[in-house]
């Protein structure tokens, strides 16, 4: 059984900094891309970022570029989304979520429960 | 930046078809995916490649794609099909993935 387990999330100052980790299991890790996709509260899904499954392509959406970093652990099975200058509107729950790659796309199967990042003073 | 766009609420009876709609000019030549949503839970994959459905999902979920504009499918409407729904798809160069706004499915 497929399960993605994201921690880290918390209460942090703006201009703070946040390292999120979310453990796989139940499939082979290093044979998929990961990606991050986030939810502000009463709002819809944003994708934030996307790695390669040996994670030598990384992506990012422009309202995070330069300030958070993902990266994996593919003998831990862990992925990680490193967020740097955090600011208000970063404030979301945070999932994870395994892609599959189609010829014209690339979706996600499934995806974590999610943790909540809260930037506030 | 690309962006789809979905009608932000849908109602229906039980019983009734429910139809959601995104549009978006790169729709043509990337495909669609949609996901369901019940709160405080992880969306779930209802519909990929425009109109493939995953194993586990029921059959009154079907997609189809016409153009610019993708459609979602309900048939025969149920209440626990009361969600938010988002499809999603890829920018023209494929590297960047976008979400609609989502829309809200009410079951009356």
């Amino acid at each position: 059984e497929v399960q993605l387990l994201e921690s880290g999330g918390g209460l942090v100052q703006p201009g703070g900094s946040l390292r999120l980790s979310c453990a796989a299991s139940g499939f082979t890790f290093s044979n998929y891309a990961m990606n991050w996709v986030r939810q502000a509260p009463g709002r819809g899904l944003e994708w934030v970022s996307a790695i390669r499954r040996n994670g030598g392509g990384t992506y990012y959406a422009d309202s995070v570029k330069g300030r958070f970093t993902v990266s994996r652990d593919n003998s831990n099975n862990t992925l990680y989304l490193q967020m740097n200058s955090l600011r208000a509107d970063d404030t979301a729950v945070y999932y994870c979520a395994k892609e599959l790659a189609a010829p014209r796309g690339r979706y996600f199967d499934y995806w974590g429960q999610g943790t909540l990042v809260t930037v506030s003073s | 930046s690309y962006e789809l766009t979905q009608p932000p609420s849908v109602s229906v009876s039980p019983g009734q078809t429910a139809r959601i709609t995104c549009s978006g000019d790169a729709l043509p030549n990337q495909y669609t995916y949609w996901y369901q949503q019940k709160p405080g839970r992880a969306p779930v994959l209802v519909i990929y490649k425009d109109s493939e459905r995953p194993s586990g999902i029921p059959e009154r979920f079907s997609g189809s794609s016409s153009g610019t504009t993708v459609t979602l499918t309900i048939s025969g409407v149920q209440a626990e099909d009361e969600a938010d729904y988002y499809c999603q798809s890829a920018d023209s160069s494929g590297t960047s993935v976008v979400f609609g706004g989502g829309t809200k499915l009410t079951v009356l």
